[in-house]
């Protein structure tokens, strides 16, 4: 079974610094998909980044990146120049072919809750 | 384009009634899942359906059931509730049929409270 873990349930930050998000994953497959997914206080969730496994070089968007350690099944997420409107709930997801099946199956970790601080 | 629509936004049920959430996904995607989320657990993955047919099912009891219509607009039902059925329930639409890279795109969310 694919299980995502993300073991910090809250960290805080102060704006413009940086902050990193952790998040491991457990998977038989070679290849799949990472995203971060990020939900504001207003609930809607959007996607932040994504990385294939396949690829070694790591994601970037603007302030947002990743370290990706496929060996490690570690996928982090880094966040630069903190800014208030970070302020949200951060889920790590893994999609891959669902256990036994052929179809894809996206997986949430339980988030964490990142509070930047003026 | 319009994103995912999910009604109602909010609902209060008592225990033992039944509940229908709907969810109209963007256009063109054939893919619905939906998610129950709580502080405790977290996102939980309830169903996906593709194509008027479930492709995928998360560990829920029976009471929990979905269909998906040919416009690819989807129904939740939760039969008999329960406290612990207390949760923002969130719908996503993607195009998971063909490649596994595509985003998910996420409606609000019906918050579901049960007293």
């Amino acid at each position: 079974a694919q299980t995502v873990t993300q073991s910090q349930p809250e960290m805080s930050v102060q704006e413009a610094e940086t902050v990193t998000l952790s998040c491991t994953y457990d998977t038989s497959e070679s290849n799949y998909y990472l995203f971060w997914y990020k939900q504001p206080p207003s609930r809607q969730m959007i996607l932040v980044i994504r990385q294939e496994a396949y690829k070694q070089q790591n994601a970037t968007e603007n302030r947002f990146s990743v370290n990706f350690q496929k060996a490690a099944k570690s996928f982090s997420l880094k966040i630069s120049d903190s800014q208030l409107g970070d302020t949200a709930m951060y889920f790590c997801a893994f999609i891959g072919r669902s256990s036994g099946g052929s179809n894809y199956k996206l997986t949430f970790g339980k988030g964490t809750l990142l509070t930047v601080n003026p | 384009k319009a994103g995912v629509t999910q009604t109602p936004r909010y609902l209060i049920k008592t225990r033992g009634q039944q509940v229908t959430l709907s969810c109209s996904p963007i256009s063109g995607h054939r893919s619905v899942s939906w998610y129950q989320q709580t502080p405790g657990q977290g996102l939980q993955f309830l169903f996906e359906y593709f194509s008027e047919t479930q492709r995928n099912k998360g560990n829920f009891p029976g009471r929990f059931s979905g269909r998906q219509f040919s416009n690819s607009r989807s129904e939740m039902n939760v039969s008999t509730l329960e406290l612990g059925d207390s949760a923002l329930y969130l719908c996503a639409s993607s195009t998971y049929g063909t490649a596994m890279n595509t985003e998910a795109f996420f409606g609000q969310g019906t918050r579901l409270t049960v007293v």
